[in-house]
């Protein structure tokens, strides 16, 4: 069963807006993960975040992880029509495998 | 460097047959975990191998087995394959240790008539 969950399920920008999706998980973790995937494509990994770590920060990308909340959001900001994609979230618990979100589907209109 | 390659990118079986899905790592790591992803939904874990040893397992039934070879290469072999197998199998790689990053294949996509 999928631990994370997205939010939104879908999204839809403008080219240069800011772009944010959420993730909300079920139980402890050493880190999360946000990962990029291109239609029909492999996965892409984007950005982890430690669980003793708040903000992280890469290119346009920011995350943000509150265990107390146990959610995750990553922001994209300046949107282009290349990040069109599906994102998804994954924790690592300490058993040795990763549990993927639903995924949120954006798309950024040129 | 080559990334995770897999093979064959596209495979179509019948009910009931079984099927070999291969998988190369990144040189240098020793991490292989295996993934189902069904259209419209997130990668759900089938296995993680390491040094050739299980290392963690999901929710799949005893259909699905996999190995790791000595080279760190993979396989993943599905028996009495059933209709609801049909999904994209996606292979990753990392590096040993906690909090590295997996490094995804383009996945094999697997269609059961």
């Amino acid at each position: 069963s999928q631990q994370g969950e997205e939010d939104p399920q879908a999204l839809s920008i403008q080219e240069g807006e800011n772009a944010t999706m959420n993730c909300s998980y079920k139980t402890s973790i050493n880190n999360l993960q946000w990962y990029r995937q291109n239609s029909g494509r492999g996965l892409v990994h984007l950005i982890l975040i430690r669980s003793n770590e708040r903000e992280k920060h890469s290119g346009r990308l920011r995350v943000t992880l509150d265990t107390s909340k146990k959610s995750s959001s990553l922001l994209i900001t300046a949107s282009r029509a290349a990040d069109t994609a599906s994102y998804f979230c994954a924790t690592e618990g300490g058993t040795y495998k990763y549990i993927f979100g639903t995924g949120t589907r954006l798309k950024v209109l040129a | 460097d080559a990334g995770v390659t897999q093979s064959p990118t596209h495979l179509i079986k019948t009910r009931g047959q079984h099927v070999t899905l291969r998988c190369s790592p990144i040189s240098g790591h020793k991490s292989v975990s295996w993934y189902q992803q069904v259209l419209g939904q997130g990668p759900q874990f089938i296995f993680q191998y390491y040094e050739k040893e299980e290392r963690g397992r999901g929710n799949f039934p005893d259909r699905f087995s996999a190995r790791q070879f000595p080279n760190y290469s993979s396989e993943l072999n599905v028996n009495a394959l059933l209709l609801g197998d049909s999904a994209l199998y996606l292979c990753a790689s990392s590096s040993q240790g906690y909090n590295q990053p997996q490094h995804f294949g383009d996945g094999t996509r697997l269609s059961i008539l």
